[in-house]
């Protein structure tokens, strides 16, 4: 079975600071990935997504990730965090298939400082 | 393009009383379907899914049922609702494709169990 870990459950940064939040999977076969993102009162957003290929995605609002199978980790990173960036981040594991089931991780809430 | 409705955004409900929240997917046929719950301070938990009309899968034993009358319409209902019922109820859809570990969610219905 898959399974995903977020170790920090709460990460404070100052505005303009570097942010990398930690992400670790557990899978048989190389796996879906994926970084979402929820606002306060909000749904899930999709940040960005691996499937396969180049292990460094992009996504939206400046976000990056990487993929390091070595390492079973998929770490969300962003240069410089905008106070706006202050949410929920949810790491998710998947695999193909039309039953298809995502496995979320707890959680990890981004609190910014100005 | 895709879009997903639930309603209603907020209730408040007493003890003892029905449930029903509905969800419902434009723009896209034979979605596969999600029901998540999201308490307090804790991570997403998955409460049903659905892979066709009338076809429900039940992921934690509870007070809650799921039922799917059409192809884009997916509903959660409770014939009694319990104070732990309270939460943040988040649907989503996702394709059959290779994108389909790619979830959309809803904007989430907040219940308040009194």
């Amino acid at each position: 079975a898959q399974s995903v870990t977020q170790p920090d459950i709460h990460i404070t940064v100052s505005e303009g600071a570097s942010l990398e939040l930690r992400c670790n999977y557990s899978y048989g076969a190389t796996p879906y990935l994926f970084w979402y993102v929820q606002s306060p009162g909000q749904g899930l957003q999709l940040l960005l997504k691996y499937f396969s290929g180049d292990t460094l995605v992009q996504g939206i609002k400046g976000f990056e990730a990487e993929f390091k199978r070595s390492q079973s980790s998929f770490n969300l990173r962003k240069p410089s965090v905008h106070w706006s960036d202050a949410a929920e981040y949810f790491c998710a594991v998947g695999r193909s298939g039309g039953s298809y089931i995502p496995t979320f991780g707890r959680g990890t809430s981004l609190i910014v400082h100005p | 393009s895709q879009t997903i409705h639930q309603w209603p955004a907020t209730l408040v409900q007493p003890v003892g009383s029905p449930l029903s929240l509905e969800c419902t997917v434009e723009g896209t046929s034979n979605p596969n379907l999600y029901w998540y719950r999201q308490a307090a301070g804790r991570g997403l938990q998955l409460l049903f899914y659905s892979v066709g009309i009338g076809q429900i899968s039940s992921e934690v034993p509870q007070n809650l049922s799921a039922s799917r009358p059409q192809d884009r319409q997916f509903i959660l209902s409770s014939k009694k609702l319990l104070l732990s019922d309270s939460g943040f109820y988040l649907c989503a859809w996702g394709g059959r494709t290779s994108g389909a570990n790619v979830l959309t969610f809803g904007a989430g219905s907040r219940l308040t169990v009194l």
